[in-house]
């Protein structure tokens, strides 16, 4: 069975400086990886995805990802954080079948001015 | 482009009692999902339908939960009885294609933030 295991359930970074994010995943076939993002009261939107080909995956507001089937991890980077990066951040995983994903537990992010 | 409407955003009730969310996916979306986010928890599908059919219902408490996909547009998902522990955000998500591709993008809608006293 599918799962994701997040490392942290808060993270405190100083504005400007890097965010790193942890996950790792454990699937019985090649994975798809996936970040999202949640922001207070809303909804969860897609920061980016990993399927297949270029293993550094590129996202909205600056992140990005990379996939490392040898560490079976897909962390989650930003060279410089902003205020508004504040929320809390779920890793996901999907093997096979009508997209069933399964999320991790989160990481509240924390920006200090 | 209209998102993933939800309502009620929010919902207090006493447990017993019975609870209905409504979802209207993005037009033109074939798949639709509910999830429920226990605080602290990352979301748990409860049930997924391709169109008006059901593709993945095993996580969802059919004796007290069941959901329903009319016409293959709108979604209504009903608790009853409600229980203490059902205390969760209700999430409500659309994808595009009807033929199952794990590179189709979910889309959220706001939540229903549901409290059982």
């Amino acid at each position: 069975a599918q799962s994701v295991t997040q490392l942290g359930s808060h993270v405190s970074v100083s504005e400007g400086a890097l965010v790193l994010l942890r996950c790792n995943y454990s699937s019985s076939v090649p994975p798809y990886l996936f970040w999202y993002v949640q922001y207070p009261n809303q909804g969860l939107q897609l920061l980016l995805k990993y399927t297949t080909g270029a293993t550094l995956v590129k996202g909205i507001n600056g992140f990005e990802a990379e996939f490392k089937k040898s560490e079976t991890s897909f962390h989650l980077t930003k060279p410089s954080a902003h205020m508004s990066d504040a929320a809390e951040y779920f890793c996901a995983v999907s093997e096979g079948g009508y997209q069933k994903v399964t999320f991790g537990t989160g990481t509240k992010l924390q920006v200090i001015p | 482009e209209a998102g993933v409407a939800q309502s009620p955003r929010y919902k207090i009730i006493e447990k017993r009692q019975s609870v209905a969310f409504w979802c209207n996916p993005i037009s033109g979306h074939a798949t639709l999902y509910w999830y429920q986010q226990i605080l602290g928890q990352g979301p748990k599908l409860l049930i997924q339908f391709q169109n008006n059919g059901v593709v993945d219902d095993s996580q969802l408490p059919k004796d007290r939960f069941s959901a329903e996909r009319l016409k293959g547009v709108d979604s209504t998902l009903k608790i009853q009885p409600a229980k203490l522990e059902d205390s969760a955000v209700y999430l409500c998500a659309s994808s595009l294609t009807s033929g199952g591709s794990l590179t189709d993008t979910q889309y959220f809608g706001p939540g229903t933030r549901l409290t059982v006293l």
